[in-house]
């Protein structure tokens, strides 16, 4: 299958800091990805869907101005969690489908572990 | 998207065959039935989907049933390393592709 790979796998921040996460599609183009958290013992929340040379779409509730998401490129979009705090904490996790006809699968990055000290 | 439900954890003896089941009774009739599953600290990794009829491939079986309102993710010969949150999604193609997911099933196969 196709793959996504999402760097860096673990950070560790200060308090107030700003941290971006990269996902790539590496052997096919994306024009959408998505972006999920998932904290401990949960399952995986939607936060936002990614567009290629678009404005992202946010998911009720999530802060647009905390969470900035860039897709500048059809293999490349960027998280970057802004003045993050011990509450941002937790495991993100980005996707993209191949594009094509409804039906096929999604894949997943394999994670990053955010830790905001 | 139509909602899933799914038991929130099972046991399997290592060897034998693994039967999750899920329940999707307001699913309609172009919803795709997708299965993933979560390995501890990792993404989740595609499994199998399916639209009407079973499927089958290396990793599983999905059998649905004839009024698609519930489907079972078959792991025919179960590994300790097929221990995993599973989640079973049903979602229409070509909605903006998000994948919403549930609670899942925590599989453990026990040695």
């Amino acid at each position: 299958g196709a793959v996504v790979s999402q760097h860096p796998s673990r950070v560790i921040c200060k308090s107030g800091t700003s941290v971006k996460i990269e996902c790539r599609s590496l052997d096919f183009q994306a024009t959408t990805m998505f972006w999920y958290r998932q904290f401990p013992k949960q399952s995986l929340m939607l936060m936002a869907t990614s567009n290629e040379g678009s404005k992202a779409t946010y998911e009720q509730g999530v802060e647009k101005d905390k969470f900035l998401i860039n897709h500048a490129s059809l293999t490349l979009s960027t998280l970057t969690v802004t003045s993050a705090h011990p509450e941002d904490s937790s495991f993100y996790i980005c996707s993209a489908r191949e594009p094509g006809p409804g039906g096929t699968e999604a894949f997943f990055g394999q994670g990053t572990r955010l830790t905001v000290v | 998207d139509a909602k899933t439900t799914q038991p929130p954890s099972m046991d399997c003896a290592e060897g034998r065959a693994a039967n999750l089941p899920c329940n999707h009774s307001t699913i309609s009739g172009n919803e795709y039935v997708y299965w993933y599953r979560q390995i501890h600290s990792q993404g989740p990794q595609y499994i199998i989907h399916g639209l009407k009829n079973n499927e089958t491939n290396e990793m599983a079986s999905l059998i649905i049933t004839e009024d698609r309102k519930s489907s079972t993710l078959i792991l025919p010969h179960a590994t300790l390393r097929d221990t995993a949150v599973y989640y079973c999604i049903v979602r229409f193609p070509n909605t903006g592709n998000q994948f919403y997911f549930g609670t899942g099933t925590s599989l453990t196969v026990i040695p």
